[in-house]
């Protein structure tokens, strides 16, 4: 069974635009959740996604938003770019709701923001 | 709120010896998972070991087992007979599984380095 895939593994963008960060959930996971990681601060819960529908979200700005696509590959986007964006953003998925059990992490894509 | 502390930044540890990496957190729960996570230079975190908060005997995963004390609120975790492959981060996170909002909270890792 192949893993959480993610989509790009590296991007460099400026500041003011924006960027579309795609993950593949393992096959049969409902589940998406989105974390970002930067040094230090460990990792900071995005939202989550589960049956298309978000089910939670975290303590982040309006210019980070997601969105399920039927086949439960998830897309994250982040609008007017900032260089605190700068971070490595990880997915993870699970069969059921995240906080029911074990995520499986993909590798992340690391976005810095010149 | 729940919280989860990793009070040690960095450790590290001789190829072959044992190592304790701490955990604390703080619920009002009583029904709760908690797993260890550990990230390597790759960065794909996989996880390492679970424990159910309900289960008092100790989780344990070949060389990796947890000291799991509810009343104290601690979930350490040890690795024995270290080896260079254990090198990376090791995150300590703590799950709600009945609660209808988003309860995954994760600490902010220990960084072990195993030393040939």
């Amino acid at each position: 069974k192949a893993g959480v895939t993610q989509t790009p593994r590296y991007l460099i963008k400026t500041r003011g635009q924006q960027v579309t960060l795609s993950c593949s959930p393992i096959s049969g996971h409902r589940s998406v959740s989105w974390y970002q990681q930067t040094p230090g601060q460990g990792l900071q819960f995005l939202f989550e996604y589960f049956s298309e529908t978000q089910r939670n979200k975290g303590n982040f700005p309006g210019r980070f938003s997601g969105r399920q696509f039927s086949n439960s590959r998830s897309e994250m986007n982040v609008s007017t770019l900032e260089l605190g964006d700068s971070a490595l953003y990880l997915c993870a998925s699970s069969l059921e709701l995240a906080a029911q059990g074990i995520q499986y992490f993909g590798a992340g894509t690391r976005l810095s923001v010149l | 709120a729940q919280t989860v502390t990793q009070s040690q930044p960095e450790m590290s540890v001789q190829e072959a010896e044992t190592v304790t990496l701490s955990c604390t957190y703080d619920t009002s729960e009583n029904n709760y998972y908690l797993f260890w996570y550990k990230q390597p230079p790759s960065r794909q975190m996989i996880l390492v070991i679970r424990q159910e908060a309900y289960k008092q005997q100790n989780a344990t995963e070949n060389r990796f087992s947890v000291n799991f004390q509810k009343a104290a609120k601690s979930f350490s975790l040890k690795i024995s007979d270290s080896q260079l492959g254990d090198t990376a981060m090791y995150f300590c996170a703590f799950s709600l599984p009945s609660s209808g909002t988003y309860k995954y909270i994760f600490g902010t890792g220990t960084r072990l380095k195993v030393l040939a």
